[in-house]
C-alpha cells in the first residue's frame, strides 16, 4: 500500500520550460513534506519542504504548492536547467512528534532537462 | 557541511551469505536510519536508532538486523543474504530537533 503517491514516474522538458511534478498522500496526520533530489550515484539531499499550515513555499526557481483538503501537493521548477535533471522524491511524516520521525517516501520522479 | 560515510561503496554477496554494512557520521546526530531503494519502490525504511546500543524497526526490517554500538556508528546486517535483498542501501542521518535527513552515497548490494 503506496501511502505518498508520485506522478509522473519520469518527465521530459525543454531548458526554460517549467517542469511540474505531483505528489498525493492518504494519512491525515502526516504534517510535514520535504522534497528530496537524487542524482545518479548519490545519496537523495533535501531540497525544499512545506509544512501542513502552509499552502506555498518558494525557494528560488522551485515551488511547492500544498492542498490539504484535497491531501495533494505538487513542486514547480521554473526555468529548468539541464543541471535540474535528477530523480525527485516526495515524502512525509508526522513530524517531529512522532516516534523516530519516519519520512515515507514516494517512487520518484525522473526528471530529464533537454538543452 | 554534514557528513555520512557508508561502507563498501558496492559488494558483491552469496545468497546464503553474510553481509555486513557500515555507516559512519560526523554530524553528532542522534538518529540514524537505513533505507533500501528498488526502482519502482522509492526508499523504503528498514531500521533506524535514535540512540547508541538501541535500534528500533522499520516498515520492512524481516531479513535485517541493525547495531548501534555508538552515536558515530550505524551497522545493516543480513545474516542470509537472498537474492531479494539486491537494492541499494541508504544510510542517513539527522538531530533530533530537525527533520532534515543527511544521507550518504550509498552501497550498492548484489546477491548472486
Amino acid at each position: 500500500q503506496q501511502q505518498v503517491r508520485q506522478s509522473p514516474q519520469s518527465l521530459t522538458v525543454w531548458e526554460g520550460e517549467t517542469a511540474i511534478l505531483n505528489c498525493s498522500y492518504e494519512d491525515s496526520t502526516f504534517n510535514y513534506f520535504p522534497w528530496y533530489q537524487q542524482f545518479p550515484g548519490e545519496g537523495p539531499a533535501l531540497l525544499i519542504s512545506i509544512r501542513s499550515v502552509s499552502d506555498k513555499k518558494e525557494d528560488g526557481r522551485f515551488t511547492i504548492f500544498f492542498n490539504k483538503r484535497e491531501k495533494k501537493l505538487s513542486l514547480h521548477i521554473t526555468d529548468s536547467q539541464p543541471g535540474d535533471s535528477a530523480t525527485y522524491f516526495c515524502a512525509a511524516s508526522e513530524g517531529t512528534n512522532s516516534a523516530g520521525n519516519k519520512l515515507t517516501f514516494g517512487i520518484g520522479t525522473r526528471v530529464l532537462v533537454r538543452p | 557541511e554534514a557528513a555520512v560515510t557508508q561502507s563498501p561503496r558496492s559488494k558483491v554477496a552469496v545468497t546464503g551469505g553474510k553481509v555486513t554494512l557500515s555507516c559512519h557520521q560526523t554530524n553528532n546526530h542522534d538518529y540514524m536510519y537505513w533505507y533500501r531503494q528498488d526502482t519502482g519502490h522509492g526508499l523504503r525504511l528498514i531500521h533506524y536508532s535514535y540512540v547508541a546500543d538501541s535500534t528500533e524497526k522499520g516498515d520492512i526490517p524481516d531479513g535485517y538486523k541493525a547495531s548501534r554500538p555508538s552515536q558515530e556508528n550505524f551497522s545493516l546486517i543480513l545474516e542470509l543474504a537472498s537474492l531479494s535483498q539486491t537494492a541499494v542501501y541508504f544510510c542517513a542521518s539527522r538531530e533530533t530537533a530537525n527533520e532534515r535527513l543527511f544521507f550518504g552515497h550509498g552501497t550498492k548490494l548484489s546477491v548472486l
